[in-house]
């Protein structure tokens, strides 16, 4: 059963440490999103690629966030240095263009 | 750019019909998604429409109007189950992906 999978699931953290995410796409999609879900804000997209070139990364605090997708099985978010204020849930997404989006399970991010 | 507005929240009964609904304005425009989230999990995709009018799927429809630009989602014969945040979403140019702010809806006895 194909699924997009992302590490850690659970992540606390203390304030100026760096922060690495990473997603495994659902072999064959060509799109790749990440989203920051948050009570305040809703499900904000930070960047995005598409056959691993990414298209917009207008959405991330260009100072901290960084996101690269080395490869067609890794997508990766850092975030250096991570403030409180980035506590969130952070997704991946998959998909065909932005036709039916496959979500992994999130990761929990919490920084003290 | 794109935004895209619903409700924050809907209630109502089991067994009820509810719509919730979208109003977007975007720069380009490629058809209305719709997802469905529990909380505590992830967005998973209910349906998506290209055209206007209306593209059913069990209980659920949806219902596009690209001349008014809008568009609602249709949950009948209601659940408990049912109780979730939905979002609209549309692409943009490029395929980007944008979500509506969210509609948290509670289904009662």
């Amino acid at each position: 059963d194909a699924r997009v999978t992302q590490t850690p699931r659970d992540k606390v953290t203390e304030m100026g440490q760096e922060v690495t995410m990473r997603c495994q796409p659902i072999l064959g999609h060509n799109t790749v999103f990440w989203y920051r879900q948050t009570m305040m804000q809703g499900l904000e997209l930070l960047a995005y690629f598409r056959n691993r070139a990414p298209l917009d990364d207008s959405g991330m605090p260009k100072d901290r966030f960084s996101a690269e997708m080395p490869d067609a099985t890794l997508a990766t978010l850092k975030i250096q240095p991570s403030e409180p204020r980035d506590s969130a849930v952070y997704f991946c997404a998959s998909g065909f263009d932005a036709g039916e989006l496959f979500f992994g399970e999130g990761s929990r991010l919490t920084v003290l | 750019g794109q935004s895209l507005e619903q409700p924050s929240e809907v209630t109502a009964v089991e067994g009820a019909i509810v719509q919730i609904n979208c109003t977007y304005q975007t720069s380009g425009f490629y058809g209305l998604s719709w997802y469905q989230q529990h909380d505590g999990g992830a967005p998973t995709f209910l349906s998506y429409n290209a055209l206007d009018g209306l593209e059913e799927t069990g209980r659920f429809s949806s219902f596009l109007s690209r001349s008014d630009s809008y568009g609602y989602l249709l949950l009948q014969e209601l659940q408990m189950k049912d109780s979730a945040s939905y979002f609209c979403a549309s692409p943009g140019t490029a395929s980007k992906l944008t979500f509506g702010t969210g509609t948290r809806l509670q289904v009662t006895l």
